[in-house]
């Protein structure tokens, strides 16, 4: 299978603890997204990396969100201290470089913090 | 203003008929404009793509872009149950970001 990778594919935690997200892009494409979606919106941009660099992080992410891609391969997400309004479906997705390149989207992770 | 709106309600449409969905945008200098679909618990999967004013044809699926009136639509021909799932307009805009509407959701009724 050649998509986007994601894990887990779900994750329950309690409030105050850190979780981890792990994204495998599809090989061949240089940028890398992580967006958030909750129950009857669309996805919402958090950050985005082309290769190694994070090129931008959106103003509405907390200072406890991270995101790295140190090899400009696979990224990790980590949230710190969870709160109970982080819980949503998190998603991956990468694409080539260019204005006009469609996004390609992982399964997700869907967290719930109780 | 949000930066992509799609404001109708569910659609509910039979089976065989066609659907048909808009998304309006503010950002004048998008270029790039997608559609996906979801189906529930799923993740978004691209189904068609639009940068040019006019219309673009893939299958039952047609793309109509207005650049001047900032919309753009998405029309399902022959629409079958598995078509019942929730369509979401996307724009690429100044920002090379991609932004997201909310979402109509449409329901194909056997």
């Amino acid at each position: 299978d050649t998509g986007v990778s994601q894990n887990p594919r779900h994750k329950i935690t309690k409030r105050g603890q850190n979780v981890t997200f792990r994204c495998d892009p599809i090989s061949e494409h240089n940028r890398l997204y992580w967006y958030r979606q909750t129950l009857g919106q669309g996805p919402e941009f958090l950050t985005y990396f082309q290769n190694e660099a994070q090129l931008e992080k959106s103003r509405l992410l907390s200072d406890r969100f991270s995101a790295e891609r140190p090899k400009g391969s696979f990224s990790t997400l980590e949230i710190q201290r969870t709160e109970q309004g982080d819980s949503a479906m998190y998603l991956c997705a990468s694409s080539f470089t260019g204005a006009n390149s469609p996004l390609h989207f992982g399964n997700g992770t869907r967290l719930t913090v109780t | 203003q949000k930066e992509v709106e799609q404001n109708s309600g569910p659609l509910s449409v039979p089976e065989g008929a066609i659907a048909s969905l808009n998304c309006t945008y503010s950002d004048r200098g998008s270029q790039s404009f997608f559609w996906y679909r979801q189906y529930s618990g799923k993740s978004p999967e691209l189904i068609m793509f639009i940068y040019s004013n006019g219309d673009k044809e893939d299958g039952r699926f047609t793309a109509q872009l207005n650049k001047a009136s900032q919309y753009v639509s998405l029309l399902i021909r022959d629409s079958q149950p598995s078509d019942s799932a929730t369509y979401l307009c996307a724009v690429i805009g100044g920002n090379n970001r991609l932004a997201f509407g909310k979402g109509n959701q449409v329901v194909v009724i056997p």
